[in-house]
């Protein structure tokens, strides 16, 4: 969607080797949040944002670190990914309550 | 906590026929937020519509339609007359003043020509 970018769009990569994932925004919303999505779970947020420096673990953040050292970038990191987290992943950010939009996703596969 | 729950896993009608996906939530809030969105095979997600708590006139947009209900705490999406166009996994959705969005598990949907 327009304001926001996720990069890359499709990765395969190995078990236990490190992976980022990166969502960037040109909104300057305050908010930023990463989900997983899974067959049969929807959408699971994994770890979510408020500022600069400011992150917080959602229901599914084991496994993952963020790290948000500006506004317009979230980056999502597998220090060693293993099979399970094979997934796709979204991007959003928020700039009032109750509003969002989304990434167009990355696809993830673990082998 | 809030949660928000889709039993409807999958749902196959002909095309032409109405169909009603629900969606119930809960939350301590009273204010909060109450999404739609459709997930087409392509793999987007497409907003289709957002409701606030204080806010419970229905809503018809085209075919689609949505009737929230604070007494029951549900928040269902109607389709009038489906095409095969409305196949998709159609999530509910609900965010709270901390502003974290939370999804249902979705219902996916077939409409059969």
């Amino acid at each position: 969607d327009a304001g926001i970018t996720q990069s890359p769009r499709h990765k395969v990569t190995e078990t236990g080797t490190p992976v980022t994932l990166r969502c960037h925004q040109t909104e300057n919303h305050r908010y930023m949040y990463w989900y997983r999505q899974d067959p049969g779970h929807g959408l699971r947020l994994i770890h979510y944002s408020y500022g600069v420096k400011d992150t917080d673990k959602g229901e599914v953040s084991d496994g993952y670190s963020v790290s948000r050292s500006k506004t317009e970038d979230f980056l999502l990191t597998l220090e060693s990914a293993t099979s399970s987290q094979t997934s796709v992943y979204f991007c959003a950010i928020s700039g009032s309550p109750g509003s969002y939009t989304f990434g167009s996703g990355t696809r993830l596969t673990v082998v | 906590a809030q949660k928000v729950t889709q039993a409807q896993t999958e749902i196959s009608v002909v095309e032409k026929e109405d169909v009603t996906l629900d969606c119930v939530y809960e939350t301590r809030d009273t204010t909060y937020y109450l999404f739609w969105y459709k997930q087409p095979p392509s793999g987007e997600l497409v907003f289709l519509i957002r409701r606030n708590s204080f806010d419970e006139q229905n809503e018809i947009s085209g075919r689609y339609s949505w009737n929230f209900q604070k007494s029951t705490s549900s928040f269902n999406f109607t389709i009038t007359a489906s095409q095969v166009v409305d196949s998709a996994v159609y999530f509910c959705a609900l965010s709270e003043r901390d502003d974290k969005i939370i999804f249902g598990k979705g219902t996916r949907l077939h409409i059969l020509p």
